[in-house]
């Protein structure tokens, strides 16, 4: 089964919007981590955020972490067009490797 | 430049027919390992490597090998490709381990007639 779901499966946003994107898992994690994919290519790492943080910023990402709910969130500010992509949660559930959820594909219109 | 380095990119080929997909990394990462991604399921791990001569199973391993003869080279063999492999195929490597970020190639797209 698969650690991490995201919602919602699908956004579209206009440029310059905030797109918000939302990561639940089963289990306890050690570290969340968030990628983001463009269309035919490889995934690419974005942030990490420990079990003991609560909130991480790096640029126009904000990513938060509800251990009580096991949720976490994936903030883009000021969209452009260039953050069309997909984006995945992958957590590490007391594994020894990362779990990948399903994704967001995110649609920023010029 | 950091990165990891998968070929070919794109490979039609015929059922039964040997390939290999090579991987290369230039960071000195110790772990790498392989994935499939096919819509609907995600990203499933077939194989991972903790270190030279060292790789073990993931998820869907069925069909597919695997060497590491050198730390920078993680080969995927498929010795008797079927069409349900079809699919796009990405080589992952990290420092030391599964759990910390990973690098990605830019994939391999394999249809098997």
């Amino acid at each position: 089964s698969q650690q991490g779901e995201e919602d919602p499966q699908a956004l579209s946003i206009q440029e310059g919007e905030n797109a918000t994107m939302n990561c639940s898992y089963k289990t306890s994690i050690n570290n969340l981590q968030w990628y983001r994919q463009n269309s035919g290519r490889g995934l690419v790492h974005l942030i990490l955020i420990r079990s003991n943080e609560r909130e991480k910023h790096s640029g126009r990402l904000r990513v938060t972490l509800d251990t009580s709910k096991k949720s976490s969130s994936l903030l883009i500010t000021a969209s452009r067009a260039a953050d069309t992509a997909s984006y995945f949660c992958a957590t590490d559930g007391n594994s020894y490797k990362l779990i990948f959820g399903s994704g967001t594909r995110l649609l920023v219109r010029p | 430049e950091a990165q990891v380095t998968q070929n070919p990119r794109y490979l039609i080929t015929v059922t039964g027919k040997k390939l290999t997909v090579t991987c290369s990394q230039n960071m000195n990462h110790e772990y790498m390992s392989w994935y499939r991604q096919d819509p609907g399921l995600g990203l499933r791990q077939i194989y991972y490597s903790m270190n030279v001569e060292v790789t073990d199973k993931g998820d869907v391993p069925e069909g597919y090998k695997v060497s590491r003869k050198e730390k920078r080279n993680f080969p995927l063999i498929l010795e008797s490709p079927s069409p349900n492999q079809t699919s796009l195929y990405f080589c992952a490597s990290s420092l030391t381990q599964g759990t910390q970020p990973q690098h990605f190639g830019d994939g391999t797209r394999l249809s098997i007639l």
